[in-house]
């Protein structure tokens, strides 16, 4: 079965630094997707980046940026010049791509704030 | 506006009741995922469909049940409701091949 650690129940921040936000997952499948979901105080689960196990390049978003380590099994979020409205729940999940078989498995989120 | 729409946004009933939550997905998508956030945790997968029939399953309790109907909404049923089974149960929805699952609003149910 597959798991995801996040390591970091609560985590803050200063409004324009950096902060990063830990992942862990472990899986015998070699191929999988990993994400990174947001959940602001509406409780609206928005997706914040996709990576495909497959590409070795870190995937990107504006400010968003993740840290994709294949063989530790990492996924680390980058938040680049935080903003208020980054304040939330951060979610990290994983899914294997068999067909047939794609739900995601959620951590148990590292709850950022953002402080002015 | 991811595209899924969830009804209602909240119900309030009481144990031992049962309630019927609906989703919509987004169109074209196939999969329905239900999925239950108690307060202040992480998501819990409970059920997939896929096409009208179920694709995978996870701690689902025996008192609930989902069905996905052929225009493709879904519902999920609880039944003899108890006070632990309050939370916030959102549904998704995927297209093929997975890229992303796109959620609700979720439905926050409270058991009084």
């Amino acid at each position: 079965a597959q798991t995801v650690t996040q390591s970091q129940p609560e985590m803050s921040v200063q409004e324009a630094e950096t902060v990063t936000l830990s992942c862990t997952y472990d899986t015998s499948e070699s191929n999988y997707y990993l994400f990174w979901y947001k959940q602001p105080p509406s409780r609206q689960m928005i997706l914040v980046i996709r990576q495909e196990a497959y590409k070795q390049q870190n995937a990107t978003e504006n400010r968003f940026s993740v840290n994709f380590q294949k063989a530790a099994k990492s996924f680390s979020l980058k938040i680049s010049d935080s903003q208020l409205g980054d304040t939330a729940m951060y979610f990290c999940a994983f899914s294997i791509s068999n067909f047939g078989n794609e739900k995601l498995t959620f951590g148990t989120g590292t709850r950022l704030t953002i402080i002015p | 506006d991811s595209g899924v729409t969830q009804t209602p946004k909240h119900l309030i009933t009481a144990t031992g009741q049962r309630v019927t939550l609906r989703c919509s997905p987004r169109s074209g998508d196939l999969s329905v995922y239900w999925y239950q956030q108690s307060l202040d945790q992480g998501l819990q997968f409970l059920i997939q469909y896929y096409n009208g029939e179920e694709r995978a399953k996870g701690n689902i309790l025996e008192r609930f049940s989902a069905q996905q109907f052929p225009d493709l909404h879904s519902e999920l049923n609880l039944s003899s409701l108890e006070l632990g089974d309050s939370a916030l149960y959102f549904c998704a929805s995927s297209g093929e091949p997975l890229r992303e699952l796109f959620f609700g609003e979720g439905s926050r149910l409270t058991v009084l």
